[in-house]
């Protein structure tokens, strides 16, 4: 499909990991994103990752690409529930950032 | 840096107004995005600039939406006449490479009534 999809919920306990899971159209796409949104504010660039990597670890966040299936993951490790959010995955395709439908990320103390 | 600016962060409007979003991008950007957020439909770009000039409008929904970028360091949307399912949150972003990572501002939220 033309669409970049997203599971749209996910909820964890304080201190589990998350994954969130993105799939992507284009394999010819440069980068791919993860931002952020949490309520009432705009989106935020958390990280990206350059399509000839495999792996980007930053901090709590480990973003992993499989360019064969056209899978992206973002994991977050130790899950806060300042981590509480609206996270978007997107892909760099024709001059644009096409965005994913957003995964609301629950955590529970 | 003060990031994107937008104003107003609220509007609330009669069917039929006029309504004006304004964005301030970051200062040497040059690429300018206007995105709309709603629930039904996600978030859809509407147009964006480059070096001041619209160069995909293509996502504007009708003839009642136009986008200006008069200056490196201003634009506006307007909707004229506006209605109630122009309700959503508005972001403008703003980028120092094409179709690269882009930065937000807080949003404007419209309500029509």
């Amino acid at each position: 499909g033309e669409d970049v999809e997203q599971s749209l919920f996910l909820s964890v306990r304080e201190g589990d990991s998350s994954v969130i899971n993105c799939t992507y159209t284009d394999s010819s796409s440069t980068y791919l994103y993860w931002y952020k949104q949490e309520p009432g504010a705009g989106l935020q660039l958390l990280t990206y990752i350059f399509s000839n990597m495999d792996m980007k670890q930053d901090q709590r966040l480990t973003v992993l690409l499989n360019k064969k299936d056209k899978h992206l993951s973002l994991r977050i490790a130790d899950t806060q529930t300042g981590d509480s959010a609206i996270y978007f995955c997107a892909e760099r395709r024709a001059g644009k950032l096409i965005f994913g439908q957003g995964t609301t990320l629950q955590v529970k103390p | 840096d003060a990031g994107v600016i937008q104003s107003p962060r609220h509007e609330v409007t009669e069917m039929g107004q006029e309504v004006t979003l304004r964005c301030k991008p970051i200062s040497g950007h040059d690429y300018l995005f206007w995105y709309r957020q709603t629930m039904m439909r996600g978030l859809e770009l509407l147009i964006y600039f480059n070096n001041n000039v619209p160069i995909d409008d293509s996502g504007m929904p009708e003839d009642r939406f136009s986008a200006k970028m008069p200056n490196a360091s201003f634009s506006t949307l307007k909707i004229q006449p506006s209605e109630p399912r122009d309700s959503a949150v508005y972001f403008c972003a703003s980028s120092n490479v094409r179709a690269g990572e882009q930065y937000f501002g807080p949003g404007t939220r419209l309500t029509v009534t």
